[in-house]
């Protein structure tokens, strides 16, 4: 079945750019969604089709996938996006076709 | 507004079944596929299968083939998921969440329910 790696944790301080990344087979084939979980709550979609923002998500959030990597990144950020990121993918490769989640990063603001 | 309200906890013994109930409001409900995804105590999400409310055709994950069942009741826009010989290990929060036409594919899920906490324990 089709493997998604993210690093366990990412720190930044306020202001800064944060970077996290999605590793997997030829990822830049597929169309990569992004989700933010706070503790306590339901995730919450913050891209989808790579780099497209649902609406109300701020623009400080992009995406971007090539390669075996795609990327989250949240511009200027402010100590409310400390939370979990996970990546996502709908994997049609296997015999059982299914949603794959990365194993999720957690962002630290300092 | 769109949204998706779940059931609340539940506590079972292991080997028992647990049922949990997503009511949909705020959009057609046999539109959009519906899918359950649970996260275990301090774990990450783990995506379990889903059904086409229009149809109750379903795809199970494989890890959940034979233990899972998803239903839905279009007279009342209502999913549900059933989980059957209960381990401990079964003990996680569980969503419901809904496919987003506009995503490639209907691929990402754009609206999730606010999660049902199931505990298995003897």
């Amino acid at each position: 079945s089709y493997v998604l790696t993210q690093p366990p944790s990412v720190s930044v301080a306020p202001g800064q750019t944060a970077r996290i990344t999605c590793g997997g087979n030829n990822i830049g084939s597929k169309s990569v969604h992004w989700y933010q979980q706070k503790p306590g709550q339901a995730p919450v979609l913050v891209v989808y089709d790579d780099s497209d923002r649902p609406s109300g998500i701020p623009e400080r959030f992009s995406g971007s996938n090539s390669g075996n990597t795609a990327t989250l990144t949240i511009s200027r950020v402010e100590a409310g996006d400390e939370a979990d990121y996970y990546c996502q993918v709908w994997d049609s490769s296997s015999d059982h076709p299914g949603v794959v989640f990365g194993g999720g990063t957690k962002l630290t603001v300092l | 507004q769109v949204q998706l309200v779940q059931s609340g906890a539940e506590v079972k013994k292991p080997g028992a079944s647990v049922k949990v109930s997503c009511k949909a409001s705020g959009y057609t409900f046999t539109g959009y596929y519906m899918h359950w995804v649970r996260q275990a105590p301090g774990q990450g999400l783990e995506w379990m299968g889903r059904i086409n409310p229009n149809s109750g055709g379903t795809n199970y994950a494989q890890k959940f083939q034979g233990r899972v069942t998803m239903t839905r009741d279009t007279s009342i826009s209502t999913a549900y998921m059933e989980l059957s010989r209960l381990r401990s290990d079964d003990t996680a929060v569980y969503y419901c969440a809904r496919s987003g036409l506009y995503c490639s594919g209907g691929s990402c899920l754009d609206i999730w329910g606010q999660g049902t906490m199931v505990t298995v324990s003897s």
